[in-house]
């Protein structure tokens, strides 16, 4: 069975910076492409970024590009987002979301639970 | 940036009834790469179709897909009360630029 189990959020000033992570499980995390999706309090939901199977591929959002860094690693079948720079607009759940294949041109079938992330002074 | 738009913005139907959802794209997905996702509240969202048709693993066969270009349809053919959730289109044609529609409330009337 597959999971995706993310971690990290919570309450952070404007300007500053957070790390989510999300631990997977259940396939080979390797042979697949992950994304961070997002959803801001009673809104829809936003693609954040992604990266390849390998993490030689990554794409951002023009509304956190130069702010966030995703990465995996692996090793640990683990997914990572650092969040620099945050603004009121970054507060959300953030989803950590698996692709059906190794390829961007598939949708996302498995999701975590999210993590709040809630940006305010 | 492919925009989708989704009508209507919130539906009112009986258990029983047929919901049909509809999901316009401001310009042509490629190869019919269009998913929809149901949620409810507090949860993630859920994939029920992909390919503008096709369902995905465990997928109820009341939940079906249609459409080709730049209009698409979710119908479901006879609501069952789990069936009551936020529905959401996404293209991944214009991959990795992602988007989805804002979503289109399944209400029990």
């Amino acid at each position: 069975e597959v999971q995706l189990l993310e971690s990290g959020g919570g309450l952070v000033q404007p300007g500053g910076s957070l790390r989510l992570s999300c631990a997977a499980s259940g396939f080979t995390f390797t042979s697949y492409v992950m994304s961070w999706v997002r959803q801001a309090p009673g809104k829809g939901l936003e693609w954040v970024s992604g990266i390849s199977g390998s993490g030689s591929n990554i794409y951002y959002a023009d509304s956190v590009k130069g702010r966030f860094t995703i990465s995996r690693d692996n090793s640990k079948s683990t997914l990572y987002l650092q969040m620099n720079g945050l603004r009121g607009e970054d507060t959300a759940v953030y989803y950590c979301a698996k692709a059906r294949t190794n390829s961007w041109n598939v949708p996302f079938d498995n999701w975590g639970q999210g993590t709040l992330v809630t940006v305010s002074s | 940036e492919v925009v989708l738009t989704q009508s209507p913005g919130t539906l009112s139907l009986s258990p029983g009834e047929r919901a049909t959802l509809s999901c316009r794209a401001s310009q042509s997905v490629s190869s019919s790469f269009l998913a929809w996702y149901q949620q409810k509240p507090g949860q993630a969202p859920r994939l029920l179709i992909y390919g503008a048709s096709t369902r995905a693993t465990g997928i109820p066969d009341r939940f079906s897909g249609s459409g080709s270009g730049t209009d698409f349809t979710l119908t479901i053919s006879r609501l069952e009360p789990e069936d009551f959730a936020v529905y959401y289109c996404q293209q991944y044609g214009n991959s990795p630029k992602y988007t989805f529609g804002q979503g289109t409330k399944l209400e029990i009337k």
